[in-house]
């Protein structure tokens, strides 16, 4: 069993939507969570770094933690078609760069 | 400010060669880490290094070596080359020990292993 799941999609959803994206990990000791996305042929990009338990927003992005479940969100509100990418999501015990990441979720926002 | 850059963008190698491919982190930034992204495995550690020295390493084996630069810029090297070796390699920069440790990567080279 991966130490980090992820549903891989693909996800389409109309325009306008929100977006709920999810991962559930089994190492209690991750402290750091981070959303990248990921447009093809392109490196990751970092969304989100949250630490710890609780929600973060920016913008049409809120990142949820939940440390008692092992669970982490991403919502992104107002969708567009510029978020059609894959979305990763990352976490680490404290070592900023030894990341471990899911698998990636693809989204497509439809017109 | 200028971003992660890797060169080449695309290789092609054959089995058994040997391939070294290029970083240049962020200004400023003097951890490096390099990831192998492949559609089964996603994206895995490979190895980090700080002030020219390997700070963390993952699970590959050893055809899979590195190298930091005085200026940062770091080097990874794959020998023997294996079919298997196909992937995506990224690299990332941080600033390490500011407690502002964000990853930030590149946009990667394609190996071809044929």
């Amino acid at each position: 069993q991966k130490e980090v799941e992820q549903d891989p999609g693909p996800l389409s959803v109309p325009e306008g939507a929100i977006v709920s994206l999810n991962c559930t990990y089994s190492n209690s000791a991750f402290q750091y969570f981070m959303w990248y996305r990921q447009y093809s042929r392109k490196g990751p990009e970092l969304l989100m770094y949250t630490y710890s338990s609780g929600n973060k927003e920016d913008g049409r992005f809120t990142a949820q933690v939940d440390k008692s479940s092992k669970y982490i969100s991403l919502f992104i509100r107002d969708s567009q078609p510029s978020d059609s990418a894959t979305y990763l999501c990352a976490m680490t015990t404290g070592t900023a760069s030894k990341l471990t990441f899911g698998t990636g979720t693809r989204l497509q926002v439809t017109l | 400010k200028a971003g992660v850059t890797q060169t080449p963008r695309y290789l092609i190698k054959t089995r058994g060669q040997q391939v070294t491919l290029s970083c240049s982190p962020i200004s400023g930034h003097r951890s490096v880490s390099w990831y192998q992204q492949t559609p089964g495995q996603g994206l895995q550690f490979l190895f980090e290094y700080f002030s020219e020295t390997q700070r963390n390493k993952g699970n590959f084996p050893g055809r899979f070596s590195g190298r930091q630069f005085s200026n940062s810029r770091s080097e990874m090297n794959v020998s023997t080359l294996e079919l298997g070796d196909s992937a995506l390699y990224l690299c990332a920069s941080s600033l390490f020990g500011t407690g502002d440790e964000k990853l930030f990567f590149g946009s990667g080279t394609q190996l071809s292993v044929l």
